[in-house]
């Protein structure tokens, strides 16, 4: 089983739309959880860390649960420029600090 | 600025060269981690670095090689020695916190084609 795993979609939406991502995580030592965003040819770039509480930014919605190893992101009202791949990362403390998933891609259609 | 810096942008080897791709950081984070990515794909850890002078493989170190003599900079060699080396590579930093590690900072990449 993989570290940190996404469903690679395409998710294909209408703008406007409301769209959520799932990641699942295997080791229950991760501390640190967080949602990159990648355009394509760039950099991968922080979009949100998630919190034990849960968290938002606008109309991004991120949660963990961490009893079923899992975090989301939710987005809502959907924007032709959220089209992008979006990565799961997991941190713990120790060694391999840093896990990424492979990502999931998001397009979305006028 | 604070940040972290890669170059070249682009990069072109022959068969059977070394290449180095430089990774500097101004951020004063302990940890730095070189990735692969191709194209399509998730990222792959090739090496990390948590502290100077001490650096751990990755799932995909195989003909890459690494050096961490100052807390600023993470060079990447790949060696003639990796089969397939034409992707994009992204060098990352890090803080460790009490509770774990802040989020990832990433570079602009570096692509390399092998011609």
């Amino acid at each position: 089983r993989k570290e940190v795993e996404q469903d690679p979609g395409p998710f294909n939406v209408p703008e406007g739309a409301t769209v959520a991502f799932n990641c699942t995580y295997s080791n229950s030592a991760s501390q640190s959880f967080f949602w990159y965003r990648q355009d394509c040819r760039k950099e991968p770039k922080l979009l949100m860390s998630v919190y034990s509480s849960g968290n938002e930014d606008g109309r991004f919605t991120a949660q963990l649960n961490r009893a079923s190893q899992y975090i989301s992101l939710l987005i809502r009202d959907s924007k032709l420029s959220d089209s992008a791949t979006y990565l799961c990362v997991v941190n713990k403390s120790g060694r391999r600090a840093l896990t990424f998933g492979s990502g999931t891609r998001l397009q979305v259609q006028p | 600025d604070g940040g972290i810096t890669q170059s070249p942008k682009y990069l072109f080897r022959k068969e059977g060269q070394n290449v180095t791709l430089s990774c500097e950081q101004n951020l004063n984070h302990d940890a730095m981690y070189w990735y692969r990515q191709d194209p399509g794909q998730g990222l792959r850890l090739i090496y990390y670095s948590q502290i100077v002078n001490d650096f751990q493989k990755g799932d995909i170190a195989e003909g890459y090689s690494v050096s961490r003599e100052k807390k600023e900079s993470f060079p990447l060699t790949v060696t003639s020695a990796q089969k397939n080396p034409t992707a994009f590579y992204l060098c990352a930093s890090s803080k460790e916190t009490g509770q774990g590690w802040t989020e990832a900072f990433f570079g602009q990449g570096t692509r390399l084609t092998v011609v």
